[in-house]
């Protein structure tokens, strides 16, 4: 089945800096790349997601690129702020099935 | 309005008590899935419903551990003789369509003494 790496495990950034988050996934067949975010006391939140046939994508101050030949894919949050701090995670989906495989999350810190 | 309901949202048991917990997921949403969270891990896939197929149990850990969702509705994941490796954040999800965005309720903490 689909294993997905994620790395680091935990993050620390100063306002304002940028942030990256990558992870790798083993199953040549998937093609869906969600990001989640969690807040304490949260359910997971899907923040940007990314489909195969396309190698980045943009939202505002978040962005999320796709190589599919190396099977990786990251998360890049710019200008970070103190409400970035959360947890994030990354999954993958193989064609149709059912689940998505999480990666086992990044634990980021925005610091003043 | 109306997110994912879970409840209870914190559960405290002794060892080789039964466990129920409940999700109610979005209205007219026909996917449902759990995930566990353990502290440390990611989110472990346990079962996904969709409509009237038949559920994916593939992620079940043991024979202990069981679910069902009545009417294409509410669900409800049932834990027997619980372990203290039960101990973990159990998490709900709908979503509109098979593939399509996870909507996660709150989660219930599950605790085993």
């Amino acid at each position: 089945g689909e294993n997905v790496e994620q790395h680091p495990s935990t993050l620390s950034v100063q306002e304002g800096d940028s942030a990256v988050i990558k992870c790798t996934y083993s199953d040549s067949a998937s093609n869906y790349f969600p990001w989640y975010k969690q807040e304490l006391g949260k359910g997971p939140q899907l923040i940007i997601d990314i489909r195969s046939n396309v190698g980045e994508k943009k939202d505002q101050r978040i962005a999320v690129t796709l190589n599919k030949t190396a099977k990786h894919f990251s998360l890049h949050i710019t200008e970070t702020q103190p409400e970035d701090s959360a947890v994030y995670f990354c999954a993958a989906r193989t064609g149709t099935a059912s689940k998505l495989t999480f990666g086992t999350g990044t634990r980021l810190q925005v610091t003043l | 309005g109306a997110g994912v309901s879970q409840s209870p949202s914190n559960k405290v048991t002794e060892k080789g008590k039964d466990v129920e917990l409940r999700c109610d997921p979005i209205s007219g949403h026909t996917a449902l899935y759990w995930y566990r969270q353990s502290l440390g891990q990611g989110l472990e896939f346990l079962i996904y419903f969709q409509g009237n197929s038949a559920p994916d149990k593939s992620g079940l850990p043991s024979d202990r551990f069981s679910a069902e969702r009545t009417g294409g509705s509410v669900s409800t994941l049932t834990i027997q003789r619980t372990q203290q490796e039960d101990s973990a954040v159990y998490l709900c999800a709908s979503s509109l369509v098979k593939v399509g965005e996870l909507f996660f309720g709150e989660g219930s903490r599950l605790t085993v003494l």
